[in-house]
């Protein structure tokens, strides 16, 4: 099992839908989880951090996390063009950041 | 501004060649990383340090070395015995205790010719 597993394919969602990401981490000792936004050909920008079960709002993302079942979701409120990009999950194992392979989101307007 | 500059954006090695990618950074932080990405693989860790003068290898670091001579710097070197360099090299520091997430560097582009 990989340490960071982020399996949907190439997300498309309506401009003013939601989109919906999901992300499965292996070490159940992890305790900070990270969700970074990369446009094609830039490098990685964190936009949530989550360190509690339950959710976190910021703007239009909230961040989700479940440590019991091993997940950590982010979901993107009316989903706006300049939110296509690719969104990595990362998760803090022994002060290194394992990442996922990401999660492409088209918004279609 | 604080942040982490990478230089060049654009490298172009030679089969048999040496080079090195600058990371230079004014965060005051503690740690760095290098990261490669490959197109669908994410982003897999070469060297981090956590200390001057200390690194330690991560999950892929043959055929690259790293120097930490000082707090601000973290230049990775790519050896002639890295047998497939073409990749985005992404370099990242952060608070020692890594509970604060990385700030990257805008990334160094390596192409083999």
């Amino acid at each position: 099992q990989k340490e960071v597993e982020q399996n949907s394919g190439p997300l498309s969602v309506p401009e003013g839908a939601i989109a919906s990401l999901n992300c499965t981490y292996s070490d159940r000792g992890s305790q900070s989880f990270f969700w970074y936004r990369q446009y094609s050909g830039k490098s990685p920008e964190l936009i949530m951090s989550i360190y509690s079960n339950g959710d976190k709002e910021d703007g239009r993302f909230t961040a989700q996390l479940n440590k019991a079942s091993q997940y950590v979701s982010l979901l993107i409120r009316d989903s706006q063009p300049s939110d296509s990009a690719t969104y990595l999950c990362a998760v803090n194992r022994n002060n290194r950041l394992a990442f996922g392979k990401g999660n492409q989101v088209v918004v279609i307007p | 501004d604080g942040g982490i500059t990478q230089s060049p954006k654009y490298l172009f090695r030679k089969e048999g060649q040496n080079v090195t990618l600058s990371c230079e950074q004014n965060l005051n932080h503690d740690a760095m990383y290098w990261y490669r990405q490959d197109p669908g693989q994410g982003l897999r860790l070469i060297y981090y340090s956590q200390i001057v003068n200390d690194f330690q290898k991560g999950d892929i670091a043959e055929g690259y070395s790293v120097s930490r001579e000082k707090k601000e710097s973290f230049p990775l070197t790519v050896t002639s015995a890295q047998k497939n360099p073409t990749a985005f090299y992404l370099c990242a520091s952060s608070i020692v205790t890594g509970n604060y997430g990385y700030t990257f560097g805008s990334g160094t582009r390596l192409t083999v010719v």
